[in-house]
């Protein structure tokens, strides 16, 4: 049973570009939220997408966009990237949207920005 | 604003001792509140939660306590072990969601053979 993983590992990108990374859940889960954890801070949470659609936004700039997929992948596209945008991106799943299922983390993706 | 604060950066305890990791927040409408271990290079891993209409939930060797009125909850590790080594964060929701999380900044437990 393959829990949530994230695409690339690590990405090395320059100020200004663009990036998009990815994320598949966990099987059998249909809920995704993207989180930014920067160096010596606790994950932040960016957004969630569930039926195909963001269901609620943390405090991050237009910038910061995503979207899922029907099999409920899901892509976080950062544009006009910033030396502050480099941080470790997580991706986390679940099947629920209470308490009774706890989001399962992928490892993240380590974006550098230069 | 940190609305969720770990104040311990880390700590070090000796295997099969107890380990006790604290937690203070500052919304009052928090009302779900979680802990979470990381080790390097993986994601953050679920370990126990609470409901604000409890004040203890236990899990095996993990317990949380929850006190409202001071607004402080703590994970208790007993009896500590070197795997138990990780980083943990405090993390609490409003309405009982899972998915909107307020992390605190977290802990890095050691524990010594």
């Amino acid at each position: 049973d393959a829990g949530v993983t994230q695409s690339p590992t690590h990405l090395i990108k320059t100020r200004g570009q663009q990036v998009t990374l990815r994320c598949s859940p966990k099987s059998g889960h249909d809920t995704v939220s993207w989180y930014q954890q920067a160096l010596g801070q606790g994950p932040q949470f960016i957004f969630q997408y569930y039926e195909e659609e963001e269901r609620q936004r943390g405090n991050f700039p237009d910038r910061f966009s995503g979207h899922q997929f029907p099999n409920y992948s899901s892509e976080l596209n950062v544009n006009a990237l910033l030396l502050g945008d480099s941080a470790l991106y997580l991706c986390a799943s679940s099947d629920d949207l209470g308490y009774n299922s706890p989001l399962h983390f992928g490892n993240g993706t380590r974006l550098t920005v230069t | 604003d940190q609305q969720v604060k770990q104040n311990s950066p880390s700590l070090s305890v000796q295997e099969g001792r107890i380990s006790i990791l604290n937690c203070d927040y500052t919304n009052s409408m928090f009302d779900y509140f979680l802990w979470y271990k990381k080790y390097p290079a993986e994601g953050p891993t679920f370990l126990i939660s609470i409901s604000s209409i409890k004040d203890k939930n236990e899990d095996g060797r993990f317990t949380v306590f929850l006190n409202k009125s001071a607004k402080h909850l703590s994970l208790h590790i007993v009896p500590s072990q070197p795997g138990d080594s990780a980083v943990y964060f405090c993390a609490a929701s409003v309405g009982g969601s899972n998915y909107k999380l307020t992390f605190g900044k977290g802990t890095l437990l050691t524990v010594n053979p």
